[in-house]
């Protein structure tokens, strides 16, 4: 069975600051993966995924992550945040052609002005 | 192009009462997937249906819980003689097959704040 690890469950930061998020996922296979973001009061929205290729992967709103393979991680990152990014972050990880996809617990990220 | 719609957005039951959520995916997706939220709980897969099938329902408990995609119509999860332990939001997504080998990209509906009183 496939399970996903975020370590950092509330994150706090100032604006302008770096932001990196971890992931990292047990499964042996061909791995699917996502991050979602889920603002105060909304639904989850797509920041980005991975299937194949290019282990960076760019997401919107400024997001990027990184698949590294033999770390079994996916951490997700942005250069500067702003207060806008104040939110809940999931990751998610699919085995590859199979259907059912598995969150983490998610980080709450909180960024001051 | 309309997302994933939930309605209710919220629902106020009674303890034995039945909650009743809908889901309609959007426009050309016939894969749906219902989720159960809990605080600093995450999100917990619950079933994965296609019309008119239950594809994968090893998330949901297995009393009082069922699940219906009908080949008309919007998806349907049904609780019943609800506990306040069933108190959570729950949200839908929708997904359209990606191909052979990949997981399908879900997109995610507002979500339905269920309380038991």
């Amino acid at each position: 069975a496939q399970s996903v690890s975020q370590h950092n469950h509330h994150v706090i930061l100032s604006e302008a600051a770096s932001l990196e998020l971890g992931c990292n996922y047990s499964y042996g296979g061909t791995v699917n993966l996502f991050w979602y973001v889920q603002y105060p009061g909304q639904h989850l929205q797509l920041l980005l995924k991975y299937f194949s290729g290019d282990p960076l992967v760019k997401g919107i709103k400024g997001f990027e992550a990184e698949f590294i393979k033999s770390k079994f991680s996916f951490n997700l990152r942005k250069p500067s945040v702003q207060w806008s990014d104040t939110a809940e972050y999931f990751c998610a990880v699919g085995s590859g052609g199979y259907q059912k996809v598995t969150f983490g617990i998610g980080t709450k990220l909180q960024v001051i002005p | 192009n309309a997302g994933v719609m939930q309605n209710p957005r919220h629902l106020v039951r009674r303890r034995g009462q039945e909650a009743r959520l809908r889901c309609s995916p959007m426009k050309g997706h016939s894969h749906v997937y219902w989720y159960r939220q809990l605080p600093e709980e995450g999100l917990k897969f619950m079933v994965y249906l296609q019309k008119e099938n239950i594809i994968d329902e090893s998330g949901m408990p297995k009393e009082r819980f069922s699940a219906e995609f009908p080949k008309e119509g919007p998806s349907i999860l049904r609780i019943q003689q609800v506990v306040r332990g069933d108190s959570a939001a729950y949200f839908c997504a929708s997904s359209i097959r990606q191909g052979v080998g990949r997981t399908d990209t879900q997109y995610f509906g507002p979500g339905t704040r269920l309380t038991v009183l």
